[in-house]
């Protein structure tokens, strides 16, 4: 039972080149999230898709941009990364369409940008 | 602001010795709030929701409590496996909508 994937795992990029963070989950659930999660503060979320189709901002949009490729992919893309997007990036998914059931995560990527 | 505040920031204990975390939150519209628990190089793994002051609810050597100001996570005779970084996270609505805020965490650390 994989629950959510996340690839890579790790990454390193140069300022100004561009990546995507890939993430898949088998659990059939509605939702799905991407969070950033940096030292010294609580995780933060970067956008969220209620269902297959849509796609919504959070807290920390900027510099950032994701497709709901199906129901069970999410996919984050870096069009031109900074130095501040240095994180750990996690992908979570829940079985309803908003924020308030349990969210299950992938074990992470984590990013450095150079 | 809507904040969310755990105490303390780290935690060492020894094999038994009990404790509790605290989350204190300040916030309008509180919905519910969630613990999580997170080992290293991993992802936050879910543990408890509870959705209203007076609520408890237990797992193993785990008991979350919710009070309208704040939630006690209390950890029974801990083992050295219970060592990881425990999250609170507040759901709440707002002006903006329903929102989910995370804590900063508290890392525990039980030796043998």
């Amino acid at each position: 039972n994989a629950g959510v994937t996340q690839t890579p795992k790790f990454q390193v990029l140069k300022t100004g080149q561009s990546m995507t963070l890939q993430c898949a989950q088998d659990m059939n659930h509605n939702s799905m999230y991407w969070y950033r999660q940096d030292p010294g503060m609580g995780l933060r979320l970067i956008y969220y898709s209620a269902s297959e189709g849509t796609t919504d901002k959070g807290e920390v949009p900027n510099g950032y941009n994701v497709s709901r490729l199906n129901k069970r992919e999410f996919s984050l893309r870096l069009e031109s990364a900074a130095p501040s997007q240095t994180s750990v990036y996690f992908c979570a998914s829940s079985s309803g369409t908003g924020v308030g059931s349990p969210l299950h995560f992938g074990n992470g990527t984590r990013l450095t940008v150079t | 602001e809507d904040q969310v505040t755990q105490s303390p920031e780290a935690l060492r204990l020894q094999e038994g010795e009990s404790s509790s975390l605290n989350c204190s939150y300040t916030v309008s519209g509180l919905r519910g709030l969630f613990w999580y628990r997170q080992d290293p190089g991993k992802g936050p793994e879910f543990l408890f929701t509870l959705y209203s002051a007076g609520e408890e609810k237990e797992k193993e050597r785990l008991k979350a409590t919710l009070t309208k100001k704040e939630s006690f996570l209390h950890i029974t005779a801990p083992k050295p496996e219970d060592s990881a970084t425990y999250l609170c996270a507040v759901l709440l609505t707002n002006q903006a909508g329903t929102a989910l805020i995370f804590g900063k965490g508290t890392t525990l650390s039980v030796s043998s």
